[in-house]
Order: C-alpha cells, then structure tokens, then sequence
C-alpha cells in the first residue's frame, strides 16, 4: 500500500488529453511538500519529467505539465503520442515519523490506444 | 552530462549480503547541494526509496530496512555503495542509483541504468 495514491491505468488516443492523479495525506502533500513526477518507458530506468510540483527539467516537452491543490496532485499529458505509453509515478516528501521520508505513489501505467 | 552506473553480482543466495556499488561520472559526488540515494523496483511492481547518503557522511534509511542496510561513499573514487544483510527472496528487484536534491523537497534528477538483483539459492 502505497502512501501516495494512484490509478493503475489510464489511457488515451493519440492527440488527447489524459491526466493522472496522485492523492496523499495532510503528512506529505497536504503539507506543502512538493510533489515531482518520473516516466519511465518500458525496459527503461525512471526519468524525471515534472519536479517542484510544476516545472519541467530541460528537454521535457510542454506537453507535459503538474498541479498541485490540497492534499492531491496531477499530471496532465497533452497531444498524446505513442511513445508516452509507459509508467508514471509522482513522489514528494513524508513528515510522518513511521514511514520513509521519500515516497513514491503505486505508479500508473499510460496506453496510448 | 552526469552519468550514474550501478555495478555488483547479478544473483545473491539467501542470508548472504547484496552489494552494489554506482559510480559517477561527469560530476562530482562531493556536491553540497545533493544526495546520494539507492531506490529499488521488484519485478513489475513500482519504486521504493532504500537510503541516502551525504559526500559528507551523513545518512538516512527506509525505516523497514535500517536494520539490514550499510550505506557509504568514497569521494576519492567517486562512488557510493550499498550493502543489504541477510538477503531474501522478497529483496529480489532492479536497484538504481540516483542523485538527489538535499532538502525535504529532494528529487531524484539522474538515475543509472539499474542493476537487476536476484536473491535465490
């Protein structure tokens, strides 16, 4: 059971929109905590794609942008292509003293139909 | 460009200490502003953060596996290392190495390509 929540899956046709949720708690994203996004494509190590809950790294396409609101965040992914058909996991940070600081969500796996 | 590898046997038996260790290239470990952290992914499932380290020694761990892991680094080469005790089944994933931003709000901004750890007699 992941501290952070996500769909398993979504999927969209190439050119939509899709956008992936990741709900925490009042310990980690409720806290203000920033939450970051990580693609990672088959057979492939994580990749940073979103960091400080909206900013892109250099080279991540505009296509790709984050929110923050509450104890939730988003990923929106626009003009769905092909090759964003992967996992995508969101982490941030967790105050509670039981758990690891750094947490990731479960992952959601994108299908570009 | 920074670049991170991971290295270390590839098949562990159980009871016995899995080791790996990431060497940097194209920076410098000795980085005020980051972290050094092993982040591991069990066969099709998602990642869980293992342990950070500091240039300067300074460590945090997973509080489920402080218990097993042993963390360090050697600026002299450029390397950090890790070293799970007495493996077993359940810590049969592929582990990464990962630069991380120091502080609460610390990402994970370059990751090695990953080294598939199998823990079987």
């Amino acid at each position: 059971q992941s501290v952070l929540t996500q769909p398993p899956s979504v999927s969209g046709a190439p050119g939509q929109r899709v956008t992936i949720s990741c709900t925490g708690s009042t310990s980690n994203i409720g806290a203000l905590y920033d939450v970051h996004w990580y693609q990672q494509l088959p057979g492939k190590a994580p990749k940073l794609l979103i960091y400080g809950n909206d900013k892109r790294p250099s080279g991540v396409p505009g296509r790709f942008s984050g929110s923050r609101s509450g104890t939730s965040a988003s990923l929106a992914i626009t003009g769905l292509q092909a090759e964003d058909e992967g996992n995508y996991y969101c982490q941030s940070y967790d105050s509670s003293l039981t758990g690891p600081d750094r947490v990731f969500g479960g992952g959601t796996k994108l299908t570009v139909l | 460009q920074l670049r991170l590898q991971e290295s270390g046997p590839g098949l562990v038996k159980p009871s016995e200490t899995l080791s790996l260790t990431c060497a940097v290239s194209g920076g410098s470990i000795s980085s005020d502003s980051h972290y050094w952290a092993w982040i591991r992914q069990p066969p099709g499932k998602g990642l869980d953060w293992i342990a950070s380290i500091f240039y300067g020694g300074s460590t945090y761990f997973h509080p489920s596996l402080k218990s097993r892991v042993t963390i360090s680094v050697d600026t002299s080469t450029n390397q950090f290392s890790l070293k799970l005790h007495s493996a077993a089944a359940a810590d049969t994933a592929i582990y990464y190495c990962a630069r991380q931003l120091r502080g609460s709000s610390g990402y994970f901004d370059f990751w090695g390509q990953g080294s598939l750890v199998t823990v079987s007699s």
